[in-house]
């Protein structure tokens, strides 16, 4: 079947660094995306994946391993403003987007 | 980048009635649209692609009498909750690929649509 994991919930510090990781099993892969969700909005697109290696953009960064299932989503820096749900969702062989039940991510001063 | 709208925002009806969400894609064509729900806490479940022309294909468990999707347009899909009831009262959230080659893997969400069904 297909299966996308990701932890329910992290909390990190203003300033800090914190990696929030994704395993993925799907039928076929086109592509790992990252989405972050604030409470009561729609998902805003963050990055997208389908080579392996490390996508850099700003303060956040996203890495893909396609041998290993696995990706995680880099925030540096962080603000108050990035507590949010981050969302994992990998593309299979029909395109459509096979979701995560998102990371909760808490950010304390 | 593409804008998508969705109309209303958020709504309140009576259980039993009715209720027509608008999804729009505002400056490019989307002949494929996607309808999802979200439950608070939860991810998003895909409920239907809509497609432009043709008829809806629903996910497994969602019954396709009690949510009417047409894709009357190149820019509009409506979701319609037939009867609804208090257990339907979720999230919904419509998105559309993006038109050219390079946006095709890119999904633009609508704002989302809060029902609430008493």
């Amino acid at each position: 079947g297909q299966n996308i994991d990701q932890p329910t919930e992290m909390t990190a510090t203003e300033g800090a660094i914190v990696q929030i990781n994704c395993t993925y099993q799907t039928s076929g892969f086109n592509g790992l995306f990252w989405y972050q969700q604030h409470a009561g909005e729609a998902p805003t697109f963050l990055s997208y994946n389908v080579l392996d290696g490390l996508e850099e953009k700003g303060r956040f960064s996203s890495f893909l391993s396609r041998s290993k299932g696995y990706s995680y989503l880099l925030l540096k820096e962080l603000q108050m403003k990035d507590s949010a749900s981050y969302l994992c969702a990998a593309q299979d062989s029909n395109y459509q987007l096979i979701w995560g039940a998102g990371t909760k991510l808490i950010i304390k001063p | 980048g593409a804008v998508v709208s969705q109309h209303p925002s958020w709504v309140i009806c009576k259980s039993g009635t009715s209720v027509k969400i608008e999804c729009r894609s505002l400056d490019f064509q989307a002949t494929t649209m996607f309808w999802y729900r979200q439950f608070p806490k939860q991810s998003l479940m895909l409920m239907a692609t809509s497609n432009e022309g043709s008829k809806a294909t629903y996910e497994q468990g969602v019954e396709k009498d009690k949510f009417l999707i047409n894709h009357a347009s190149l820019t509009l899909s409506t979701l319609t909750v037939t009867s609804a009831h208090p257990e339907d009262s979720s999230f919904y959230i419509c998105s559309a690929p993006g038109g050219g080659l390079a946006d095709f893997y890119e999904q633009y969400f609508g704002p989302g649509t809060r029902l609430t069904v008493t």
